[in-house]
């Protein structure tokens, strides 16, 4: 079974403060993702990586950088929390194009809420 | 532009009932399509494919490339339905995927 941990389940922060999402994949998987899941909206890609030290912008990446030092895990930082981040952030990960299969498998999901 | 639209935020329907849950997109080239499903409290999980072409928990979906829809149908919704509903699509790159704004199921008894 493909794992897809996330570092908090809750979390709460302070405007101002900066915040670090840990995701962390066990299947070898090329691709991760991150994703702002909101009501109404769906799930909007903030910034995706297909191999390590690789990330491509998604649709909403302002305010937020990533990181991808090892292949198993992908970073989401929020430089300087504001109240608009409070969300539900989604990770995934997918084989990548130098596979057969192609899914995307998430995370449980990290609850931010910026006060 | 690769797009994936789901008119219906929220689809209410009794038990036993047919539901059909829209999905339309726009790709310029060949698209893997895709359904998710998030239950209360559970993580979004991979319902069905359209590639295996397969019926799972009594939901099935067909690709209509001529009209570029992916429409989930099941004959007769069971309350364990009740859920939210995600279309996705994928290149054939196989790199990124792109979510419409999913649909809420209500399957009342």
């Amino acid at each position: 079974d493909v794992k897809v941990t996330q570092s908090s389940r809750y979390l709460v922060k302070r405007t101002g403060e900066k915040v670090f999402l840990e995701c962390v994949q066990d299947m070898d998987h090329e691709n991760m993702f991150w994703y702002r899941q909101d009501p109404g909206l769906g799930l909007r890609l903030i910034y995706f990586s297909y191999d390590v030290k690789m990330k491509e912008k998604g649709d909403i990446p302002e305010g937020y950088s990533v990181s991808r030092e090892k292949k198993e895990r992908f970073s989401l930082i929020l430089e300087s929390a504001s109240t608009n981040q409070t969300s539900m952030y989604l990770c995934a990960s997918s084989p990548g194009s130098l596979r057969t299969y192609n899914e995307q498998f998430f995370g449980p999901g990290t609850r931010l809420t910026v006060l | 532009a690769q797009r994936v639209t789901q008119p219906e935020k929220l689809l209410s329907v009794f038990k036993g009932a047919p539901v059909e849950l829209k999905c339309n997109y726009s790709y310029s080239g060949s698209p893997e399509l895709f359904w998710y499903v998030q239950y209360s409290r559970q993580r979004l999980q991979l319902l069905l494919r359209h590639i295996s072409r397969e019926s799972i928990k009594g939901f099935t979906a067909d690709l209509n490339k001529g009209e570029t829809s992916f429409h989930l149908k099941k004959p007769f919704a069971q309350e364990e339905d009740s859920a939210m509903y995600y279309c996705a699509l994928s290149g054939r790159n196989f790199n990124k995927f792109y979510f419409g704004s999913g649909t809420k199921l209500n399957v009342k008894p």
